[in-house]
C-alpha cells in the first residue's frame, strides 16, 4: 500500500497567518490527490481534489499543489473558521485508498 | 443537496456482528460507487470498504477488515450497507458512509477510474466491548 506521510503533525498559527501543509506518497500516485478538513465532531469534508482543484463552495485562500509524491495545502490567510485538522489522501486506484495523518492547525 | 443518512451503530460484544446502513438523497445514487471509512476515537481516517456503481457491484476491503466485513447495497433503496461479523476492541470507531467521485485516466495504456470521497455521511459510533 502507499504510505502518506504530513508534515508538520500539529501546526500553531495566528488570525492572517499563511500556513502551508506538506504530504509526502511512498511512491508516485500522479495528481490523484485529495485535500480534507475535518472538525471536532464533524465528518470530514472535501476541499481539494486532483491535487489543486478546489471544491466548489470551498473559500479561495485554500490552494493545492504538486504531483508525484509531494502535494502541498495552503491557507493564504487564514481564518478562524480554519481551525481544524486536514488530511491528505491518495486516491490512484492502482493501490488501496490511504490518508494521511492528518494535521492540526491550531490557534497559536 | 446530498444527504447520507447512517443507522445508529452502538455498543457490540467481541466477537458479535452488526450491520449498518447508509440511506442516500440527492443524487443518482446507483451509478456512484460508495465506501464506508471509519475513524477510531482520537485517530486518524481509515478507509475500510467501497463498492462501485452500475452493474458490476465490484467490491473492495481493507485488509484490516478483510474476511469479516462485507459491503452491498440495494439501489431501489438508495442504500448502502456494511456487514461487520467477528468484531474486536479494534473496530471501536466512528463510520462514515462516503459516496465516491471518480474520473477515468486511460494515460499509463491501462484505463482506471480514480475515486474520491466527495461527499460524507455524518458517521456513526461503532463500540466494540464486553
Amino acid at each position: 500500500d502507499i504510505q502518506m506521510t504530513q508534515s508538520p503533525s500539529t501546526v500553531s498559527a495566528s488570525v492572517g497567518d499563511r500556513v502551508t501543509i506538506t504530504c509526502r506518497a511512498s511512491q508516485s500516485v500522479g495528481r490523484w490527490l485529495a485535500w480534507y478538513q475535518q472538525k471536532p465532531g464533524m465528518a470530514p469534508r472535501v476541499l481539494i481534489y486532483k491535487a489543486s482543484t478546489l471544491e466548489s463552495g470551498v473559500p479561495s485562500r485554500f490552494s493545492g499543489s504538486g504531483s508525484g509524491t509531494e502535494f502541498a495545502l495552503t491557507i493564504s490567510s487564514l481564518q478562524p473558521d480554519d481551525f481544524a485538522t486536514y488530511y491528505c489522501q491518495h486516491y490512484d486506484s492502482s493501490s488501496p485508498w490511504t490518508f494521511g495523518q492528518g494535521t492540526k492547525v491550531e490557534i497559536k | 443537496e446530498v444527504q447520507l443518512l447512517e443507522s445508529w451503530g452502538g455498543l457490540v460484544q467481541p466477537g458479535g456482528s452488526l450491520r449498518l446502513s447508509c440511506a442516500a438523497s440527492g443524487f443518482a445514487f446507483s451509478i456512484y460507487g460508495m465506501s464506508w471509512v471509519r475513524q477510531a476515537p482520537g485517530k486518524g481516517l481509515e478507509w475500510v470498504s467501497s463498492i462501485s456503481g452500475g452493474l458490476t457491484r465490484t467490491t473492495k476491503h481493507a485488509d484490516s477488515v478483510k474476511g469479516r466485513i462485507t459491503i452491498s447495497r440495494d439501489n431501489s433503496k438508495n442504500t448502502v450497507y456494511l456487514q461487520m461479523n467477528s468484531l474486536r476492541a479494534e473496530d471501536t470507531a466512528i463510520y462514515y458512509c462516503a459516496a465516491l467521485e471518480g474520473e477515468g485516466d486511460c494515460s499509463t495504456g491501462t484505463c482506471y477510474v480514480h475515486e474520491f470521497f466527495r461527499h460524507w455521511g455524518q458517521g456513526t459510533l461503532v463500540s466494540v466491548s464486553s
